[in-house]
């Protein structure tokens, strides 16, 4: 069974740029996540989907950040424009039904380094 | 005080040895419990569930202490494969979904 994909693996931009990154959640999964993983700290949600709708993104800083996942399959997250602090490893999971959250299977990752 | 609060770490161990560690969760509501490893540069996956009674698997013991909002994890006759970063996590549910809370890792280099 093929895994959570994710590109770019890695991206660097300068701040106030903006930035977009892609999630194939694994195939039948309806429930997708985007997490926010800063160095030497724990991942920390910005916003999850079941199916094409949003059910939280109450951590989403939605000045500057976007998501979505309009036919229910496929995710975009983005940032506009990018500052400093945005640097981090960005990482898609999917799980196949939202309370079988201990399910949760993280894709590679997407490491952002904001100059 | 953060909602998951970890062992600040690192823990450098030799092989052979047996290394524990803890997590305190400020939710009493919190309703599951789990450890993941993540290694270096890695994607977080699931190591084990943790539940009132105690669990093990193999080498790996987990507790949940609900009364006191503590967990634990050990790790007995460690291996050089075992160095990684083991998150606690909780999971608060609302409505119809759950949120995984991650505390922030505790760092683990066994060492021959």
């Amino acid at each position: 069974e093929a895994g959570v994909a994710q590109s770019p693996r890695y991206k660097i931009i300068e701040k106030r740029q903006s930035v977009a990154f892609w999630c194939n959640p694994i195939s039948g999964h309806a429930t997708l996540y985007w997490y926010q993983q800063i160095l030497g700290q724990g991942p920390k949600l910005l916003i999850q989907f079941q199916n094409n709708g949003v059910v939280d993104d109450s951590q989403l800083p939605k000045d500057r950040f976007s998501a979505e996942r309009l036919k229910g399959v496929d995710s975009t997250l983005k940032i506009q424009p990018a500052k400093l602090e945005d640097s981090a490893v960005y990482l898609c999971a999917s799980s196949s039904q939202p309370l079988d959250i201990y399910e949760q299977y993280f894709g590679p990752g997407t490491r952002l380094t904001v100059t | 005080r953060k909602e998951v609060e970890q062992d600040p770490g690192p823990f450098n161990v030799p092989e052979g040895a047996t290394v524990a560690f803890n997590c305190t969760y400020s939710n009493s509501a919190s309703q599951s419990f789990f450890w993941y490893r993540q290694d270096c540069r890695k994607e977080p996956k699931l190591l084990m569930s943790v539940y009132s009674s105690g669990n093990e698997d193999g080498r790996f013991t987990a507790q949940l202490n609900r009364a006191s909002q503590y967990i634990s994890l050990l790790i007995r006759d460690s291996k050089l494969s075992d160095s990684a970063t083991y998150l606690c996590v909780v999971t608060n549910y609302g409505g119809s979904q759950g949120n995984l809370i991650f505390g922030k890792g505790t760092k683990l280099s066994v060492k021959p």
